[in-house]
C-alpha cells in the first residue's frame, strides 16, 4: 500500500460527458502529480502540483484540468471525453526538497477510465 | 532531449531462469535519477529502486539486482531464479531537470515479463 488513494478505481462513461478523478495524497506529501497511461502512449505525465499550486505542466490536454485543494487532496476533471481518452489515470505523492524531487513518487492504483 | 528506452517490449522465461530487463537512458544532466517501477497485472505502479547519478554501486536485494553503467547509460535490472510472481510489466524511469522536464519522471515504454511454471 502506496498511502496514495485514488477514486474510483474503475469509471466507465460515454463520449462528450465529463468525470472527475479524485487523489488523496501520502500523509506529510505536498506534491501531487498526475499520470495517464495508455496502450499507444504509454506513461504520460500530466501536471504537477505543490502546495495547491501548479508546477510543472505535460502533455495535458486542453480539456483536461486538475487543482489541488487545501487539505492537499487533488482532482482531474476529463470533459469532452473521446474514445481516445479511454486510460489508466494514476495519481502520485512525492517529498520535495528545495521545491526539487529528491525521492520516489508513490502511485496510487489508478482510477481505470473507460470512454464508450 | 532525455529518453528512456526499453528494448525488450516482451519476454517469456520458465520460473527458475535467470532474465535481465534492459534500460538505456539519455540526459544531458550531470545530476539524475533512475528508477524502477513494477506494474503486476492488477495495475498499481510499484516502486523497486532509485539510484542516483553519482552512485554507481550495484544494488542487490534479495533476488534482484541492478546494475548501473554511467559509461553506455545504462540502468539494468536482473531477476535471478524467476518466479511466477515476477510477471508483470517493469518500467525504468528517469528524473532529471534538464530541458524542460521540471524534474518529473519520464518513462520507458516498460517491458512484460511472463514467467512460466
Amino acid at each position: 500500500d502506496s498511502g496514495v488513494t485514488q477514486t474510483p478505481k474503475h469509471l466507465i462513461t460515454a463520449t462528450g460527458q465529463r468525470v472527475t478523478l479524485r487523489c488523496s495524497p501520502r500523509s506529510g506529501d505536498l506534491s501531487v502529480y498526475w499520470y495517464q497511461q495508455s496502450l499507444d502512449q504509454g506513461l504520460q505525465f500530466l501536471i504537477q502540483y505543490y502546495n495547491g499550486e501548479e508546477r510543472a505542466k505535460g502533455n495535458i490536454l486542453e480539456r483536461f484540468s486538475a487543482q489541488q485543494f487545501p487539505d492537499l487532496h487533488s482532482e482531474l476533471n476529463l470533459s469532452s471525453l473521446e474514445l481516445g481518452d479511454s486510460a489508466l489515470y494514476f495519481c502520485a505523492s512525492s517529498v520535495l526538497a528545495g521545491g526539487q524531487l529528491v525521492g520516489e513518487l508513490f502511485f496510487g492504483e489508478g482510477s481505470r477510465l473507460t470512454v464508450l | 532531449a532525455q529518453k528512456v528506452t526499453q528494448a525488450q517490449t516482451e519476454i517469456s522465461v520458465v520460473e527458475k531462469e535467470d532474465v535481465t530487463l534492459d534500460c538505456v537512458y539519455e540526459t544531458r544532466d550531470t545530476t539524475y535519477y533512475l528508477f524502477w517501477y513494477k506494474q503486476p497485472p492488477s495495475g498499481e505502479l510499484v516502486f523497486l529502486i532509485r539510484r542516483n547519478s553519482f552512485d554507481e554501486q550495484n544494488e542487490i536485494s534479495g533476488r534482484y539486482s541492478w546494475n548501473f553503467q554511467k559509461s553506455t547509460s545504462s540502468f539494468n535490472f536482473t531477476i535471478t531464479a524467476s518466479q511466477v510472481v515476477d510477471s508483470a510489466v517493469y518500467f525504468c524511469a528517469l528524473k532529471s531537470d534538464y530541458g524542460g522536464s521540471q524534474g518529473n519522471l519520464i518513462f520507458g515504454k516498460g517491458t512484460k515479463l511472463s514467467v512460466k511454471p
